[in-house]
């Protein structure tokens, strides 16, 4: 089975200084990976997914995630973050076979400091 | 494009009452999921259909929940009776699932906030 590990639950980063969030994955094979980033009162909204290609994989907002298969992990970047970049941020991982759903992991709550 | 549509988006009610959440998925997409948010327990998989039919409903808490999805445009997800423990955001998301490609990527309504008294 199939399973994510956000392991900081909250992050702290002062505004315009660098951000990176940690994401492991357990699957078999290659899986598909997405990042969403949660709003307070809102809906998950997909930053980025990686299916295949280039591991280094652009999304929106200025945000990149890349995949590296020795570590399991996909980790999301932002090199300058902006106050507005507070709110709750998802790694999932999906099978790129068969009727598969999404397996979230936790949730890593980001903290913009002035 | 609209987006994942979902009504209400708050719904306070007393235990015992029926709640009946809908859900209407982008056009076009053959997959639907409904989720549970609460802060113990994240973001929980109620049940998910592929081409109106149910696939896995084993994350539904028990009996008292059901889902149907009667046609390609429309969801619901029912609570009855309701209990103060079912409190949470319900979120639906649709997406496109194939057999064969596998994992498709999903698109979140804006949820419905869900109070029970």
């Amino acid at each position: 089975a199939q399973s994510v590990t956000q392991p900081d639950i909250h992050i702290t980063v002062s505004e315009g200084a660098s951000l990176e969030l940690r994401c492991n994955y357990s699957y078999g094979a290659t899986p598909y990976l997405f990042w969403y980033v949660q709003s307070p009162g809102q809906g998950l909204q997909l930053l980025l997914k990686y299916f295949s290609g280039d591991t280094l994989v652009q999304g929106i907002k200025g945000f990149e995630a890349e995949f590296k298969r020795s570590q399991s992990s996909f980790n999301l970047r932002k090199p300058s973050v902006h106050w507005s970049d507070a709110a709750e941020y998802f790694c999932a991982v999906g099978a790129p076979s068969g009727y598969s759903t999404l397996t979230f992991g936790k949730g890593t709550m980001l903290l913009v400091s002035p | 494009d609209a987006g994942v549509i979902q009504s209400p988006r708050h719904e306070v009610t007393e235990m015992g009452q029926e709640v009946t959440l809908r859900c209407k998925p982008i056009s076009g997409h053959n997959s639907l999921f409904w989720y549970r948010q609460t802060m113990m327990r994240g973001l929980e998989l109620l049940i998910y259909f592929n081409n109106n039919v149910p696939i896995d409903d084993s994350g539904m808490p028990e009996d008292r929940f059901s889902a149907k999805m009667p046609n390609a445009s429309f969801s619901t997800l029912k609570i009855q009776p309701s209990e103060p423990r079912d409190s949470a955001v319900y979120f639906c998301a649709s997406g496109g699932l194939n057999r064969l490609v596998g994992t498709d990527t999903q698109y979140f309504g804006p949820g419905t906030r869900l109070t029970v008294l």
